[in-house]
């Protein structure tokens, strides 16, 4: 079974700076997605970044950047100039493409501060 | 309303009662999951519909019972609830198709804060 782990229950950034959340994942398959989503205090979870693994150049929108490393079955995220709305729970999550794998399965999540 | 709606937002009920959440999606999708959110725990998947049809059970207690009229809706019917079923319900959607490759994004509600006392 795949399982995806979040070792940071916890991060904090002051305004404006960097951080950097981490996210490891095992799998047996080759083929599969890995996503990025936020969970602010409204509750409503919304989709951050995702990134297919095939693709070997790691995505980015905006100020969310990913660093994807497939051999060590590594995916972080990397906020840039970071805002106070970017205060929220972060979930990694990975989804297969065969069978069961298909449906997401979630990391137990950090909570990011932002401090300003 | 667009987006995935889920009603209501919050609900205290007693082990005794029987009651619904209820879930609407507004994007055209065919696939449509329930979560359970405890706190300090990876959000579980419940139940997955795909046109439909229940794909996925994921060992949960007969005392969830889920119901998918048709691909726009999705009903969670409690009764007998404990008090450990207290969490954050989320419902989800997609676009889901397993014959062609795609990252199918799930689309996330508000969820519904559900306690048992």
């Amino acid at each position: 079974a795949q399982t995806v782990t979040q070792s940071q229950p916890e991060m904090s950034v002051q305004e404006a700076e960097t951080v950097t959340l981490s996210c490891t994942y095992d799998t047996s398959e080759s083929d599969y997605y890995l996503f990025w989503y936020k969970q602010p205090p409204s509750r409503q979870m919304i989709l951050v970044i995702r990134q297919e693994a095939y693709k070997q150049q790691n995505a980015t929108e905006n100020r969310f950047s990913v660093n994807f490393q497939k051999a060590a079955k590594s995916f972080s995220l990397k906020i840039s100039d970071s805002q106070l709305g970017d205060a929220a729970m972060y979930f990694c999550a990975y989804r297969g493409s065969l069978g069961s794998a298909r449906q997401l399965t979630f990391g137990s999540g950090t909570q990011l501060t932002v401090l300003p | 309303e667009t987006g995935v709606t889920q009603t209501p937002r919050h609900l205290v009920m007693g082990m005794t009662n029987k009651k619904s959440l209820k879930c609407e999606q507004h994007l055209g999708h065919n696939a449509m999951y329930w979560y359970k959110q405890s706190a300090k725990k990876p959000l579980e998947l419940m139940f997955v519909y795909n046109f439909k049809e229940q794909t996925e059970n994921n060992s949960v207690p007969s005392r969830f019972s889920p119901e998918c009229p048709n691909s726009s809706h999705l009903f969670l019917h409690l009764h007998t609830l404990q008090p450990e079923d207290s969490a954050l319900y989320l419902c989800a959607s997609s676009q889901d198709n397993p014959r062609t490759s795609g990252a199918n994004e799930q689309f996330f509600g508000p969820g519904t804060r559900l306690t048992v006392l």
